[in-house]
């Protein structure tokens, strides 16, 4: 069946450190996002890339379709960036299908 | 634009209860959806609508019913609530292809 599988499930990084969270999906994508969800519970939408390439401030993303996954990169991370990362993938249907998400701590 | 808003933030029931958790959104967006999140299980899909009078299931749909009279608003309803219906639960809603937006969540407790 239609799969989205995120990694790592966990990571702890030193503030000033940089990350990169993977979502890889298991058929062609319509469209792809990255969410943040901060401690206290808000989905804060990152990015909308079916493909290609987008920067915004520390943080940019990947998506490469044909192969059939994506990345988030954080660089210099900050305390604020800590909480869960989700992609959300849209296979061509009415559905937005989840991964598990990444746990990021950052420790100051 | 307000966005996606749900209410109520937080909810106690006790077990037989019946609730609707409201949702609303004011972007015109045709597609709006109910998730429950519980620890260690990401986002599952409730129930979808791709537009006014039209809704279908996903994941995990029961114990909950939707409707769509309206563009705007996507209700949803717990006939009986069951201690396994504590969870908590975000509503979204997009443009067909378009970007999803989340609202703030509602934490439910089902004692």
């Amino acid at each position: 069946g239609i799969q989205v599988e995120q990694s790592p499930p966990d990571l702890i990084l030193q503030e000033g450190a940089n990350s990169t969270l993977r979502c890889n999906f298991s058929d062609s994508v319509n469209n792809l996002q990255w969410f943040h969800q901060n401690p206290w519970g808000q989905l804060i939408n990152l990015f909308y890339i079916p493909s290609g390439t987008k920067q915004n401030g520390r943080l940019s993303a990947t998506t490469v379709a044909t192969e059939r996954y994506s990345l988030l990169y954080i660089s210099s991370s900050q305390t604020t960036d800590s909480g869960v990362y989700f992609c959300g993938v849209n296979f061509g249907n009415e559905k937005l299908t989840f991964g598990t998400g990444t746990r990021l701590t950052i420790i100051p | 634009n307000a966005g996606v808003t749900q209410t109520p933030k937080f909810q106690v029931l006790k077990t037989g209860q019946s609730m609707t958790l409201q949702c609303a959104q004011d972007m015109n967006h045709e597609y709006m959806s109910w998730y429950r999140q519980d620890p260690g299980m990401g986002l599952r899909l409730i129930h979808y609508s791709v537009g006014a009078g039209i809704t279908d299931q996903g994941e995990v749909p029961n114990g909950y019913n939707v409707s769509r009279s309206t563009t705007e608003d996507f209700p949803l309803r717990l006939l009986s609530a069951a201690p396994s219906q504590t969870s908590v639960y975000f509503c979204a809603s997009r443009r067909g292809g378009g970007e999803q937006f989340f609202g703030p969540g509602t934490r439910l407790t089902v004692l």
